[in-house]
């Protein structure tokens, strides 16, 4: 059974901080991996899908990494700001033979960005 | 990447009652993805939608409590029957296109 974990569960730093949020999973066998934000009391917004067969993807201030056979994803936020608060998801996708399509999801890190 | 319309977004709602959520998607999908999420928790799987057939429940979902719709490839609909305090959570469809696409997500409420 597929196992997402996060860390930190929640981060606080000033406006204009770089920063690296984890993301780890036990079976390695997936089909891609996805981050996600979500804002309190709302859906998700998808920021980047990396395929099992890439390394990494890039958009804005945002770039993610997989290294797939260590089962770790990083989400890189340059320049933060007060905007970006909200809770980010990790979700990792695998398919089995009777199972079909499975998400599992992490408990997501709650970050705040201070003005 | 597909674009789903979600309604209500929010609703507040007496025990006992029942509310159906509304899922619509832009382009056609085979499977609908019902999800719940309890406050301060991640997402939970309720069950897969498809079209023509019965939903698939996972583990800890019935049909009874949470009936589901999908009379086309585009649409979809979840029930959440005789509420209690405990169903308040946020009520998420979603479709696999690529990556997952989510709807805004329904805020429910029960008193």
């Amino acid at each position: 059974k597929q196992e997402v974990t996060q860390i930190p569960a929640a981060l606080s730093v000033p406006e204009g901080e770089n920063l690296v949020l984890n993301c780890s999973f036990t079976d390695s066998a997936i089909y891609n991996l996805q981050w996600f934000r979500q804002d309190p009391g709302k859906g998700l917004t998808s920021l980047l899908l990396i395929q099992s067969s890439q390394r990494e993807q890039t958009s804005g201030r945002l770039n993610a990494s997989l290294d797939k056979s260590s089962g770790r994803s990083t989400l890189y936020i340059a320049a933060s700001q007060p905007g970006d608060s909200a809770t980010y998801l990790c979700a990792v996708l695998n398919f089995g033979e009777t199972s079909g399509s499975r998400l599992t999801f992490g408990e997501g890190t709650q970050l705040t960005v201070n003005p | 990447s597909a674009v789903i319309s979600q309604k209500p977004s929010r609703d507040i709602c007496q025990r006992g009652t029942s509310l159906t959520i509304q899922c619509q998607v832009d382009s056609q999908v085979t499977m609908m993805f019902w999800y719940r999420q309890q406050p301060g928790q991640s997402l939970t799987l309720i069950a897969t939608a498809n079209q023509g057939s019965e939903a698939t429940y996972e583990s800890g979902f019935v049909i009874d409590k949470f009936p589901i719709s999908r009379p086309n490839l585009t649409f979809s609909t979840l029930t959440v029957s005789n509420m209690s305090p405990e169903d308040s959570s946020i009520y998420l469809c979603s479709v696999l296109r690529g990556g997952y696409t989510f709807g805004s997500g329904t805020r429910l409420t029960v008193v």
